[in-house]
């Protein structure tokens, strides 16, 4: 029990465009999730929380008219990286949990996004 | 959320247990210490979590220290599979991901 799957799991896009990930809950309803951010050899950084039919919170630093999160659904939220650069190269992983607080949370695979 | 503190790499005798220690100083009474691995390029895993008692599951076993400020994760038998980079994170309200230890289970 427990997964949570992203799609795709590898998108090369050229500068300028936007990129939409999916992450999805499979086997269970997610009140909340979270969208991280890895680069190259470093540890993973939150970008945004969301919870389910309500705005996304980001955190300090992450544009979010850059990063659009939507969470429309117990099993769905998607990030879209609009006019993606080259900068935006990385590791997006997502995380679930069936409620906020202290709930655990799993996380999908991870879309490595390379931008050119 | 109280940060935590561990080593940046450990090696492991395939078959021997790996003890993982983290320091957590300023962990709250009503924080949780949980742990996860990221093996290369994929997705953190969950792998155990605890308040106060001393918890064990099917991976692994994980002991907190009675005044709550270290803990250890402990994989009774490692496996070359069980090579990752392990997070120990005191969840308060947010998920804060340290540099993690690197353990290599060594052959």
């Amino acid at each position: 029990g427990a997964v949570v799957s992203q799609h795709p799991s590898w998108v090369i896009c050229k500068s300028g465009t936007s990129v939409k990930i999916e992450c999805r809950s499979l086997d269970f309803q997610a009140t909340t999730m979270f969208w991280y951010r890895q680069f190259p050899k470093q540890s993973l950084m939150l970008m945004a929380t969301s919870n389910e039919g309500s705005k996304a919170t980001y955190e300090q630093g992450v544009e979010k008219d850059k990063f659009l999160i939507n969470h429309a659904s117990l099993t769905l939220s998607t990030l879209t990286v609009t006019s993606a650069h080259p900068e935006d190269s990385s590791f997006y992983i997502c995380s679930a949990s069936r409620q906020g607080g202290q709930e655990t949370q799993y996380f999908g695979p991870g879309t490595r996004l390379l931008v050119l | 959320d109280a940060k935590t503190t561990q080593p940046p790499s450990m090696d492991c005798a395939e078959g021997r247990a790996a003890n993982l220690p983290c320091n957590h100083s300023t962990i709250s009474g009503n924080e949780y210490v949980y742990w996860y691995r990221q093996i290369h390029s994929q997705g953190p895993q969950y792998i155990i979590h605890g308040l106060k008692n001393n918890e064990t599951n099917e991976m692994a076993s994980l002991i907190i220290t009675e005044d709550r400020k270290s803990s250890t994760l402990i994989l009774p038998h490692a496996t070359l599979r069980d090579t990752a980079v392990y997070y120990c994170i005191v969840y308060g309200q947010n998920f804060v991901f340290g540099p993690g230890t690197r353990l290599s289970v060594l052959p």
